[in-house]
């Protein structure tokens, strides 16, 4: 597609329960980023993945969060058991290659509320 | 490790003022920089970017110079018009790796 696509756009979920967030990256583009928005915690790198796999998941918050991507393609973001202060906007990006100069291209984000 | 710092906002402007944006970085060796901007309602958008030391990236008026010796990535302005309202962010990367983001400095411009 012609830019990052990111759904859903808007997820309200209760409490306690899971969810998945799907990002398509540029065609092309091998390397994959998910980011976190919260309001006053400015933007927090989650986790970076180069084609299939991930060679930096430093950013994952606790072991309820987990990603994968799959055909060098389409990730998908999960939160288990989701808690309040999950609450934010989950942003996708993607690069040719990693970054370095390489500019990285943003999704509109997906914002979850937990109620 | 690898940090951005930038001035707090937010930043209240009366249009056709001249803009600054603090920005420092502490990183190894040497990374790109990057200002990252987020209007209203949108997502994040590149600006501009510098690869190496003494590099000026300009973009819709808006300038920052690497600058090495002082680790610092100021974003500019002469002159700014309601529409530049918004959020920005500055970030570094290194080669294969992430971007690392500060914590965003809203600019509000007032006609």
């Amino acid at each position: 597609g012609a830019g990052v696509s990111q759904s859903p756009s808007n997820k309200v979920t209760e409490k306690g329960k899971d969810v998945e967030l799907r990002c398509d990256p540029i065609s092309g583009h091998t390397a994959l980023y998910w980011y976190r928005q919260s309001l006053g915690q400015g933007l927090e790198f989650l986790i970076y993945f180069q084609g299939n796999s991930a060679p930096d998941k430093s950013g994952l918050p606790s072991d309820r969060f987990s990603a994968e991507r799959t055909g060098g393609s389409v990730s998908t973001l999960t939160i288990q058991r989701t808690q309040q202060e999950d609450s934010a906007v989950y942003l996708c990006a993607s690069s040719f290659r990693g970054s370095g100069g390489n500019t990285i291209y943003f999704g509109e984000g997906s914002w979850l509320t937990v109620v | 490790g690898d940090s951005v710092t930038q001035m707090e906002g937010p930043v209240t402007l009366s249009e056709e003022a001249f803009l600054t944006i603090n920005c420092t970085y502490t990183a190894t060796g040497y990374p790109s920089l990057f200002w990252y901007v987020q209007y209203p309602g949108e997502g994040l958008q590149l600006l501009l970017k510098a690869t190496k030391a003494d590099d000026k990236g300009s973009n819709k008026g808006f300038e920052a110079t690497y600058r090495k010796e002082t680790t610092s990535f100021h974003l500019e302005k002469g002159s700014v018009q309601v529409s530049d309202s918004a959020v920005y962010f500055c970030a570094l990367s290194h080669p294969g790796g992430k971007l690392i983001f500060g914590q965003g400095t809203e600019l509000s411009v007032k006609p």
